[in-house]
């Protein structure tokens, strides 16, 4: 079982529609999750942390569930600038030297067309 | 305040050819962390270093490969007697101290192509 799943999609959304991906991970030592974006050829960044309690940054909700080991991520009125492959990162925080590695899922296409 | 840098952007080489990533972190940064994205596949992790130190290289493997982090200097990923397999594109990244939410900075990338 890979450490950090995602449904790959591709995801193609009409502007202005609400999308939702999804994320599980295997590691319950997992202390620190992430979305990145990345886009064609280019390096990952950092889209948002996710916080237990859920966060929202503008158009951007994150959500947590610990319990299931299940991570979220809901884009509201989508721009044609969304389009991307967007990755699931979970950091284990055990302590020790596995503390600062990011792992990876295999990231969701999404396609925004007009 | 210039983010990551990486050079070369893109490395041909043939097989058997030595290889050479060059990683320059952030200012102020002294964590480096390599990852590799292979063609259709999602990055991995290969090596975290300090500053003259490797802390983790449980993601690199055995043979070929070594990374260093010297106290002056950009951090170098080497690749020995590259092999078609090693083409993909190498990331680095940085983040100024150990910590659960310390966001990590990615440069680039270098794009290897191995013939």
């Amino acid at each position: 079982r890979k450490e950090v799943e995602q449904d790959p999609g591709p995801f193609n959304v009409p502007e202005g529609a609400t999308v939702a991906f999804n994320c599980t991970y295997s590691n319950s030592a997992s202390q620190s999750f992430f979305w990145y974006r990345q886009d064609c050829r280019k390096e990952p960044k950092l889209l948002m942390s996710v916080y237990s309690s859920g966060n929202e940054d503008g158009r951007f909700t994150a959500q947590l569930n610990r319990a299931s080991q299940y991570i979220s991520l809901l884009i509201r009125d989508s721009k044609l600038s969304d389009s991307a492959t967007y990755l699931c990162v979970v950091k284990v925080g055990a302590g020790g030297t596995s503390y600062g590695k990011l792992t990876f899922g295999q990231g969701t296409i999404l396609t925004v067309h007009p | 305040n210039a983010g990551v840098m990486q050079n070369p952007r893109h490395l041909v080489r043939r097989r058997g050819q030595e290889a050479r990533l060059r990683c320059s972190p952030m200012k102020g940064h002294s964590h480096v962390y390599w990852y590799r994205q292979l063609p259709e596949e999602g990055l991995k992790f290969m090596v975290y270093l300090q500053k003259e130190n490797i802390i983790d290289e449980s993601g690199m493997p055995k043979e070929r490969f070594s990374a260093e982090f010297p106290k002056e200097g950009p951090s170098i990923l080497r690749i020995q007697q590259v092999v078609r397999g090693d083409s993909a594109a190498y990331f680095c990244a940085s983040s100024p101290q150990l910590a659960a939410q310390e966001t990590q900075y990615f440069g680039p990338g270098t794009r290897l192509l191995v013939l």
